[in-house]
């Protein structure tokens, strides 16, 4: 079935540090690939999301490319903030574009 | 807009009890959905609505959970009776019909003693 693999947290980075979670994916057909972030206490917030091979998702500084030759979604922010301390979340799109199916989730941790 | 609304966003109930959890969606979403959230299993999807209408039930754990949507802009999560393994954080998302971004409440943080 579809499944969604993310590294394991939580990643503590400093200030201004380059930030890469990595997430690959495995799914029948041609799946939509998304970035949720959970801030404490809340409920999940699209961060940003690429609909077909190659497409680039990008929205607050952080970017994911989809890469379906290596089955990849990998979140990257060049200089991360205290504000980004949050859980991220990739997930999936399949079964008649209905059904989202999660990673574990990745806990960030900024410090300054 | 609002957004999602759920209530309440903290239940502490007793082994047994019924628990029933509540989901206003954005108006004029047509798709709603509940989520389950712990350390153990994740995020795991329970059930969808389309135009009220349950779709997939495939993730609801066992009998003692069910979900209604009487109208567009209210749907309930049951639980009876609860146990402790019940405890989790209970998500409700919606969605606008051909558009694939889902959009989440604030969760019920469920306790079960």
């Amino acid at each position: 079935g579809d499944s969604v693999t993310q590294m394991e947290g939580p990643v503590t980075l400093s200030e201004e540090a380059f930030l890469t979670i990595n997430c690959t994916y495995t799914a029948t057909g041609y799946p939509s690939l998304f970035w949720y972030v959970q801030y404490p206490g809340e409920g999940l917030q699209l961060l940003l999301k690429a609909t077909k091979a190659d497409d680039k998702g990008s929205n607050k500084g952080f970017e994911a490319t989809y890469r379906k030759e290596t089955t990849s979604f990998h979140l990257e922010k060049g200089s991360v903030q205290v504000s980004d301390s949050a859980v991220y979340f990739c997930a999936l799109l399949t079964g008649g574009g209905n059904k989202l199916t999660f990673g574990t989730g990745t806990q960030l941790k900024v410090e300054l | 807009d609002a957004g999602v609304i759920q209530s309440p966003r903290h239940e502490v109930t007793e082994m047994g009890q019924e628990v029933t959890l509540r989901c206003k969606p954005i108006s004029g979403h047509d798709y709603l959905f509940w989520y389950r959230q712990t350390m153990m299993r994740g995020l795991e999807l329970l059930i969808y609505f389309n135009n009220n209408v349950p779709i997939d039930d495939s993730g609801m754990p066992e009998d003692r959970f069910s979900a209604k949507m009487p109208n567009a802009s209210f749907s309930t999560l049951k639980i009876q009776p609860s146990e402790p393994r019940d405890s989790a954080v209970y998500f409700c998302a919606s969605r606008a019909g051909m558009r694939d971004e889902q959009y989440f409440g604030p969760g019920t943080r469920l306790t079960v003693t």
